[in-house]
């Protein structure tokens, strides 16, 4: 069984552009999650998406969006870099019901820089 | 802020010691969940124990979970080389709530 997979795996961007990063969950998983790692700051809690509709933000500013198609896959934009906005984002996915009762299974990740 | 606390920062340990890693939680909590990464990379889940539960094992892993004193403990028994990662507990808060909350991680440095 595939797991969940992220493209791409390293991007490099300059301040002010915008970014594009796409997850594909695990098959059969309906929720996907995005994480941001940002160095010192930790593993922190970005969106939530299942059955295609947000359903829970982290404390991100509103250009940090995204989106989950019909197969379930998700985006995630990130709009107006900033230099800080460099960190691994992480997607994971999780089957119908969220975390609470399921496990979350991560993706390799994508290494953002912006210069 | 984040929820989970991981005490220590970093262990370093020679292969075939056991490794103790401690969290500290702030808030009651749905379940608990350990992860594993490697190189600044993906997650590897490793265990998850419920609220209800106080201990778990899967091959060399033992977790204990005490709600009292919002605390959980992961002991990997027997390490080795391979085992050399940074260890996260994440936390799904009870109430609802739907995202994990991670701690700041342990790393863990197995030498042959």
């Amino acid at each position: 069984e595939a797991g969940v997979t992220q493209s791409p795996t390293h991007l490099i961007k300059t301040r002010g552009q915008q970014a594009t990063l796409r997850c594909s969950p695990i098959s059969g998983h309906t929720s996907v999650y995005w994480y941001q790692q940002a160095l010192g700051l930790g593993l922190q809690f970005l969106l939530w998406y299942d059955e295609g509709e947000e359903r829970n933000r982290g404390n991100f500013p509103p250009r940090f969006s995204g989106r989950q198609f019909p197969n379930y896959s998700s985006e995630l934009n990130v709009n107006a870099l900033e230099l800080e906005d460099s960190a691994l984002y992480l997607c994971a996915s999780s089957s119908r019901g969220g975390p609470s009762y399921n496990e979350q299974f991560f993706g390799p990740g994508t290494r953002l820089t912006v210069l | 802020s984040q929820q989970g606390e991981e005490d220590p920062q970093a262990l370093s340990i020679q292969e075939g010691e056991n490794a103790t890693m401690n969290c500290s939680y702030k808030t009651s909590i749905n379940n608990l969940q350990w992860y594993r990464q490697n190189s600044g990379r993906g997650l590897v889940h490793l265990i998850l124990i419920r609220s209800n539960e106080r201990e778990k094992h899967s091959g060399r892993l033992r977790v204990t979970l005490d709600t009292s004193k919002k605390s959980s403990s992961l002991l990997i028994t027997a390490s080795r080389a391979a085992d050399t990662a940074s260890y996260f507990c994440a936390t799904v808060l009870s109430g609802g709530y739907n995202k994990l909350i991670f701690g700041a991680g342990t790393r863990l440095a197995v030498h042959p």
